[in-house]
């Protein structure tokens, strides 16, 4: 069974940083795209962030770029999201998820089919 | 502003049918068929429905449909049940490395 588990949240004031992990089990980690989804309290989803399956190719949405970068240990089975220069727009739910299939190419690496739980980032002095 | 446009409420009688559209532009809904649904329940994480516009995972069922036209993609939920209430969001790959996703809309059963 595929499982997903993000920690690290918490709160943060404004201009500070934040490490956000997520432990996968259940799949060979190292074979599947992972991304990074958050969702605003009573708000829609927005995509943050997509890291290839070795780690060596990483993307960004616009509103977070330069100021957060994920990357993954595939010994650890370990997915990470760093934040720099929080925003109180940055607060949300951030979800890991996981794409459907292996090896992944172009669009089929964004769709992300299984979910954490999520972990709450609340950005706030 | 959400990159794609969905209704912000739908609603249906048990039994019943009902379409949920996801409108986006030629740079996404309609330049590929990487559209993705996705339910919510509240205080839940998103679970996916609907892949490549009318593939469906492993173990949802298959009152759950997906289609598109144009620039513009489309969930039927056919018998509807109680459980399917919930928030219902399309997804779709935009090009340039990106994720793109509608505000969401909610099912009322």
């Amino acid at each position: 069974e595929v499982q997903l588990v993000e920690s690290g949240g918490g709160l943060v004031q404004p201009g500070g940083s934040l490490r956000l992990s997520c432990a996968a089990s259940g799949f060979t980690f190292s074979t599947y795209a992972m991304s990074w989804v958050r969702q605003a309290p009573g708000k829609g989803l927005e995509w943050v962030s997509a890291i290839s399956a070795s780690g060596g190719s990483t993307y960004y949405a616009d509103a977070v770029k330069g100021r957060f970068t994920s990357s993954r240990d595939n010994s650890k089975n370990t997915l990470y999201l760093v934040m720099h220069s929080l925003r109180a727009e940055d607060t949300a739910i951030y979800y890991c998820a996981r794409v459907l299939g292996e090896y992944c190419s172009g669009g089929s690496c964004y769709v992300p089919a299984y979910w954490g739980q999520g972990t709450l980032v609340t950005v706030s002095s | 502003q959400s990159a794609l446009t969905q209704p912000p409420s739908a609603s249906g009688s048990p039994g019943q049918s009902v379409t949920i559209s996801c409108t986006g532009t030629s740079s996404d809904v309609g330049g590929y068929n990487y559209v993705s649904w996705y339910q919510q329940h509240p205080g839940k994480a998103p679970k996916l429905m609907i892949y490549e516009v009318i593939q469906r995972p492993s173990g949802v069922p298959d009152r759950f449909s997906g289609s598109k036209s144009g620039n513009t993609a489309s969930l039927t939920v056919s018998g509807l049940q109680a459980e399917d209430e919930a928030t219902y969001y399309c997804g779709s790959f935009g090009g340039s490395a990106n994720l793109v996703f509608g505000g969401g809309t909610k099912l009322t059963v």
